[in-house]
């Protein structure tokens, strides 16, 4: 079974620019959800969707946002690009919305800003 | 609000010694508890999972964690640990709309 994957595993913009990043879930999975992992700032809860829809978002501002394909996998896009965007973004897919089912994580998308 | 700490920041043990990795959740219903690693540049792999039942809970790479529910305790453990163990470890809280909640992470390192 394939796991959760990410694209591109590395990603350098500079500050202002656009970045798109992908994520595919387990197949049969229909949760994803988005989180960033900044240098001290440790894991946070970006962006929760299920069944194509946004569902949930974490306490980060609207220049964050994404959506879901009906093949479930996910795009992240962060607009208007700051220096503190600098993190790894993981991606986790459930199979669906209930309350403690296990998220399985891919790799991440590794952001950098210039 | 639910919240993770974990008091450790990082751990130095020896090959061989024994390992707990300390984590306090809050959290105001009947808590899902997860304790995730993160190997360099990767992401995270789960290692084992609370939801009911049994508090003493087995997970992968020989790593067992404990539900205290009067401490408000999931502790994880392991008799033996192995070089290939270092990595950052996280406990986490929750799921569902909110997503999981994690601690700042413990960093292990093995001492040869």
């Amino acid at each position: 079974e394939a796991g959760v994957t990410q694209s591109p595993t590395h990603l350098i913009k500079t500050r202002g620019q656009q970045a798109t990043l992908r994520c595919s879930p387990i197949s049969g999975h229909t949760s994803v959800y988005w989180y960033q992992q900044a240098l001290g700032l440790g894991l946070q809860f970006l962006l929760w969707y299920d069944e194509g829809e946004e569902r949930n978002r974490g306490n980060f501002p609207p220049r964050f946002s994404g959506r879901q394909f009906p093949n479930y996998s996910s795009e992240l896009n962060v607009n208007a690009l700051e220096l503190e965007d600098s993190a790894l973004y993981l991606c986790a897919s459930t199979p669906g919305d209930t309350a403690g089912s296990t998220q399985h994580f891919g790799d991440g998308t590794r952001l950098s800003i210039l | 609000a639910q919240s993770v700490t974990q008091p450790d920041i990082h751990i130095t043990v020896s090959e061989g010694a024994s390992l707990e990795l300390r984590c306090n959740y809050s959290y105001g219903a009947t808590p899902y508890l997860f304790w995730y690693v993160q190997s360099p540049g990767q992401g995270l792999q789960l290692l084992l999972k609370y939801f009911s039942g049994d508090t003493l809970v087995q997970g992968i790479k020989g790593f067992e964690a404990e539900f205290k529910r009067s401490q408000s305790s999931f502790n994880l453990r392991k008799p033996s640990v192995h070089w290939s163990d270092a990595a950052e470890y996280f406990c986490a809280v929750g799921g569902g709309a909110d997503g999981l909640t994690f601690g700042k992470g413990t960093h292990l390192i093995i001492q040869p």
